[in-house]
Formats: C-alpha cells, sequence, structure tokens
C-alpha cells in the first residue's frame, strides 16, 4: 500500500531563503506524485505534479520538486521565500488501484519570517 | 469560469440533526471525492464516485452518506450517527482516476 511521510510538522524560514520541504512515499509502483498549497480556510491548489518522464518538475510559485527514485523522495523547493508562500503544504502520492485516490502526509506548515 | 464550488462556507448545526453539504463541478470531470480533514490529521477520504450513479465508500466513511445522481454534483449528508462531525470537509474532482485533484474551497461544519 502507499503510504507518504512529511518531515517537520513546521518548518520556518526567513524571508529570501530557500524553502525546503521533504516527502518521502512509499509505494510499490511508479508513484504518480503530487504537491498541494493549503492557504487558511481555503481549499487545496496543485502546485505541481510527477507522472512520468524528466524527475525535476516546476510548478507554479517558483517551486520546483525532484523525484528520486533511489530515495523514494519527492522533496520540494523554492530558492527564495516570499511571505506569500507561508501556508500549508501537503505531499500526495496516487493510489494506482482504480479507486483513484490520493494518499496525503500530515501537511508541513511553512512559517516565513521577515 | 471552471471550477468546483461548496457551500455553505460555515455551517452550524445542533447535535442529531443531519446536514448536506454541497458540491457542484463544471469541469467536466468523471470524478469526485470528499474529503475531511482535522488539525494535523492530513486529508482523509469519506467517499468517492467515478461515475454517474455509482459510490464506493473511503477510508471513514461510518456516519456519512452520498448520492452523484448527476455528472456535476456530489452532495455529502453527515449523519447523526457520525460522532465527531465538526471539522473542515473539502469536495474534490478529477478527469479520471489517479490524476491530479481539484478541491473546492472547503466548507467549514460546527456541531454543537
Amino acid at each position: 500500500a502507499q503510504s507518504v511521510t512529511q518531515l517537520g510538522s513546521h518548518v520556518s524560514v526567513s524571508e529570501g531563503a530557500l524553502v525546503l520541504l521533504r516527502c518521502n512515499y512509499s509505494s510499490s509502483v511508479p508513484p504518480y506524485l503530487f504537491w498541494y498549497v493549503q492557504y487558511p480556510n481555503q481549499g487545496l491548489q496543485l502546485l505541481l505534479k510527477y507522472t512520468t518522464g524528466a524527475t525535476l518538475v516546476k510548478g507554479i510559485n517558483g517551486f520546483e520538486a525532484e523525484f528520486k527514485k533511489s530515495e523514494t523522495s519527492f522533496h520540494l523547493t523554492k530558492p527564495s521565500a516570499h511571505m506569500s508562500d507561508a501556508a500549508e503544504y501537503f505531499c500526495a502520492v496516487s493510489d494506482h488501484s482504480n479507486t483513484g485516490k490520493l494518499i496525503f502526509g500530515q501537511g508541513t506548515t511553512l512559517q516565513v519570517k521577515p | 469560469d471552471g471550477g468546483i464550488t461548496q457551500s455553505p462556507k460555515y455551517l452550524f448545526r445542533k447535535e442529531g440533526q443531519n446536514v448536506t453539504l454541497s458540491c457542484e463541478q463544471n469541469l467536466n470531470h468523471d470524478a469526485m471525492y470528499w474529503y475531511r480533514q482535522d488539525p494535523g490529521q492530513g486529508l482523509r477520504l469519506i467517499y468517492y464516485s467515478q461515475i454517474v450513479n455509482d459510490f464506493q465508500k473511503g477510508d471513514i466513511a461510518e456516519g456519512y452518506s452520498v448520492s452523484r445522481e448527476k455528472k456535476e454534483s456530489f452532495p455529502l449528508t453527515v449523519t447523526s450517527a457520525q460522532k465527531n462531525p465538526t471539522a473542515f470537509y473539502l469536495c474534490a474532482s478529477s478527469i479520471a482516476a489517479a490524476t491530479e485533484q481539484y478541491f473546492g474551497p472547503g466548507t467549514r461544519l460546527t456541531v454543537t
């Protein structure tokens, strides 16, 4: 069965610093992986996804993630944090069965300090 | 504009009452999902539907019911049997199984 682990429930960075949010997955088949962002009291917005092909995936708002099969990781990065990046971030892996459901990590809250 | 709408944004009910949360999409997606979100627990799947007139239980279906009579609508009823209904409820849809899901803005339900 697939599972997702996000290391660190809270991450704090200074404005302009590198953002690194960690995600490790477990999957018995080649995974489809996703990162979502959630602002307070709002729904989730897709940041980026990996299905097949290039392992470095670029998303919206300057975020990118790299699929590393050998490390079973899909970490999210952004070179320079903005105050507007403060939010909760969720990593998810797709259930390859016919359900199509996503298995979500517990989420990481990103704080950006001025 | 295409998207997913959920209404209302905030909902308050007394314990013992059933309540129905609305979810509508105009993306022409076949699959729809209901998730429950509690602080520190991520998202948990309640029900999902991959086609009209068919739906399946997710991981925490007890105390909930759904219907899928139209492709664009997937309402969720929180029944009085749900022991802890206060939560943030998110509806999502996808064009097909295993593809990315698009989320609505959510409904925050408070039961007292």
